[in-house]
């Protein structure tokens, strides 16, 4: 079955410098990688997404960039605001369907 | 347009009881996806359900756990004889399904806590 696997698990930054994430996913039929951003308590809940016919995507400072050929996907956060602090969780999936999750990514963004 | 709702959000069992987990998703969502999330780790699938359709339990603990979304009502995730493992929280997600892939939205979850 699908395996996503993602880095850092942990990952501080100066306010106003980039972050990046990456994941990596094994089975090559899946075709579909949103990124979800969790908060404490709170629901996840999904920043951007992008699809296996497109490389880049980008909504304002948060870009992903997707390589079909190596399974590697990455998240780029530009700019960062302490309100960026929160657990990030990269997915793959087949068409959408059940979401298979990376273990996450704790990001501090200090002040 | 209200969000996924799922409830109760906080519930308390002793080992041994049921609990029942309710999930309503977006309207006009027809596919409902169960996660599970242990403390300080992602989000596991269990199930993937239409309208009185199991699509795909393949996560799904084949004891003691059910689920169903029938034609009038909320998804139930059921969770039959709880023992102290089960304490975590349980994410519901919905989809419009039908054509292209559509993004799942989570609601906030019930916290499971057994005593």
């Amino acid at each position: 079955g699908e395996n996503v696997e993602q880095h850092p698990s942990t990952l501080s930054v100066q306010e106003g410098d980039s972050a990046v994430i990456k994941c990596t996913y094994s089975d090559s039929a899946s075709n579909y990688f949103p990124w979800y951003k969790q908060e404490l308590g709170k629901r996840p809940q999904l920043i951007i997404d992008i699809r296996s016919n497109v490389g880049e995507k980008k909504d304002q400072r948060i870009a992903v960039t997707l390589n079909k050929t190596a399974k590697h996907f990455s998240l780029h956060i530009t700019e960062t605001q302490p309100e960026d602090s929160a657990v990030y969780f990269c997915a793959a999936s087949i068409n959408g369907n059940k979401l298979v999750f990376g273990a996450g990514t704790i990001l501090r963004v200090k002040s | 347009n209200a969000g996924v709702m799922q409830n109760p959000r906080h519930l308390v069992r002793r080992r041994g009881q049921e609990a029942r987990l309710r999930c309503s998703p977006m309207k006009g969502h027809s596919h409902v996806y169960w996660y599970r999330q242990l403390p300080e780790e992602g989000l596991k699938f269990m199930v993937y359900l239409q309208k009185e359709n199991i699509i795909d339990e393949s996560g799904m603990p084949k004891e003691r756990f059910s689920a169903e979304f029938p034609k009038e009502g909320p998804s139930i995730l059921r969770i039959q004889q709880v023992v102290r493992g089960d304490s975590a929280a349980y994410f519901c997600a919905s989809s419009p399904g039908q054509g292209i892939t559509q993004p799942q939205h989570f609601g906030d979850g019930t916290r499971l806590s057994i005593l």
